[in-house]
């Protein structure tokens, strides 16, 4: 089993609608919760970390269920440039963080 | 404030042949990591380095692969002989810790390596 799982897609909505994104990780010591987002042939880069009690950053939620070790990410009235990849990324303080990124979901947003 | 550089941006090679990449992290940043994605995955951890000491290298490829940070600063990844395989995208990261509070990490533009 892999250690961070998600659905690779693609998704392919229209700009304006809603897109939830899930994935569920293996290690119940994990620590930190991030989503990363990565445009097509660049570095990823953090769009937010997740918080047990959830959190919002404009059209961006994240929430962590840690009795169920899943995370989400729900992006609403969604735009163009939302279409990238969203990695989903757990850690464990391990002397110093260790990362283990999921294999990202492709979304694209159409006009 | 500049960001991770790396170098180079492109590299094709034949199997077989040698290969080496070069990470400089952020200013001021202990921690430096070299990530393999491959087409289609989420970058995997090859290397970690606290300052010039190796945290974690359970993924790297030892009988092929070796990583260095000498100075605690730039980094360099190499890889000898290469393997039709090892075709992906070289990330390097690098991120301020203190302590065993985490910092974000910061990612590279990426060396993409194609070996025939």
């Amino acid at each position: 089993r892999k250690e961070v799982e998600q659905d690779p897609g693609p998704f392919n909505v229209p700009e304006g609608a809603t897109v939830a994104f899930n994935c569920t990780y293996s290690n119940s010591a994990s620590q930190s919760f991030f989503w990363y987002r990565q445009d097509c042939r660049k570095e990823p880069k953090l769009l937010m970390s997740v918080y047990s009690s959830g959190n919002e950053d404009g059209r961006f939620t994240a929430q962590l269920n840690r009795a169920s070790q899943y995370i989400s990410l729900l992006i609403r009235d969604s735009k163009l440039s939302d279409s990238a990849t969203y990695l989903c990324v757990v850690s464990a303080i391990q002397g110093a963080q260790k990362l283990v990124f999921g294999q990202g979901t492709r979304l694209t947003i159409n006009p | 404030e500049a960001g991770v550089a790396q170098s180079p941006r492109y590299k094709i090679i034949e199997k077989r042949q040698s290969v080496a990449f070069w990470c400089n992290p952020i200013s001021g940043h202990a921690t430096l990591y070299w990530y393999q994605q491959i087409l289609g995955q989420g970058p995997k951890l090859l290397i970690q380095f606290q300052n010039n000491g190796v945290v974690d290298d359970s993924q790297l490829p030892k009988d092929r692969f070796s990583a260095e940070r000498l100075k605690g600063v730039d980094s360099t990844l190499k890889i000898q002989p290469a393997k039709l395989e090892d075709s992906a995208v070289y990330l390097c990261a690098s991120s301020l810790e203190t302590g065993t509070i985490s910092r974000d990490q910061y990612f590279g533009p990426g060396t993409r390596l194609l070996v025939l």
